[in-house]
């Protein structure tokens, strides 16, 4: 069964310092995919950005970043230049391929102090 | 374009009572999903559809009954509501495009049950 685990409960960062939020996963299946969402207090979900675990690469949506260490088995989110805004929790999850869900960490709630 | 919708936003129930939630998406989106997400939680799959007139058990379907209507719609419904069905409930959506599927969330329903 796939888990994924997210250690840092809550994370406090200066605005504009980079803040990496961990997450690792288990999964038995080869190919699977991660996702990073972003729930601010009004409590949508927004998706941030997406890795797969056949991509060569690691993935890169502006201002975010995933650091994907396959033999770690981790997906940690990096977010350059925090702002203000940034300010939310933060989920982690996986999909194994062809599966129909997603299997989401507790979370971590990053607070950007002035 | 409303991309998910949810209704109601907010709902009070008695223990006991039934009620249907419901959820809609304008994406063309084949497959559709509920979670549930419980304070201090990630979220948890209750029930998902991966194509119209299909439905299937997710993580946590005990308490619960879906029906998806047509492709747009996919309803969830508590036939009587217990204390520990007090949450937040989201539906999603996401296109059937490859093997890992971004999903995008409606707003959200807060529910408690007395």
């Amino acid at each position: 069964a796939q888990k994924i685990t997210q250690t840092q409960p809550g994370m406090f960062v200066q605005e504009k310092e980079a803040v990496t939020l961990d997450c690792t996963y288990d999964t038995s299946d080869p190919s699977y995919g991660l996702f990073w969402y972003k729930q601010p207090s009004s409590g949508e979900m927004i998706f941030l950005i997406y890795q797969g675990s056949y991509d060569q690469q690691n993935a890169t949506e502006g201002r975010y970043s995933l650091n994907f260490q396959k033999a770690r088995k981790s997906a940690n989110l990096v977010i350059s230049a925090s702002q203000l805004g940034d300010s939310a929790m933060y989920f982690c999850a996986s999909q194994e391929a062809g599966a129909q869900k997603l299997v989401f960490g507790q979370g971590t709630r990053l607070t950007i102090n002035p | 374009n409303a991309g998910v919708t949810q209704t109601p936003k907010f709902q009070v129930l008695k223990t006991g009572q039934s009620m249907t939630l419901q959820c809609a998406q304008d994406m063309n989106h084949n497959s559709m999903y509920w979670y549930r997400q419980d304070p201090g939680m990630g979220l948890r799959l209750i029930y998902y559809s991966a194509s119209e007139g299909t439905t299937d058990k997710g993580e946590v379907p005990n308490g619960y009954n879906v029906s998806r209507l047509n492709k747009r719609e996919f309803s969830l419904r508590l036939e009587s509501a217990a204390p520990s069905q007090t949450s937040v409930y989201f539906c999603a959506s996401s296109p059937e495009t490859k093997d890992y599927n971004e999903q995008f969330f409606g707003p959200g329903t807060r529910l408690t049950v007395l």
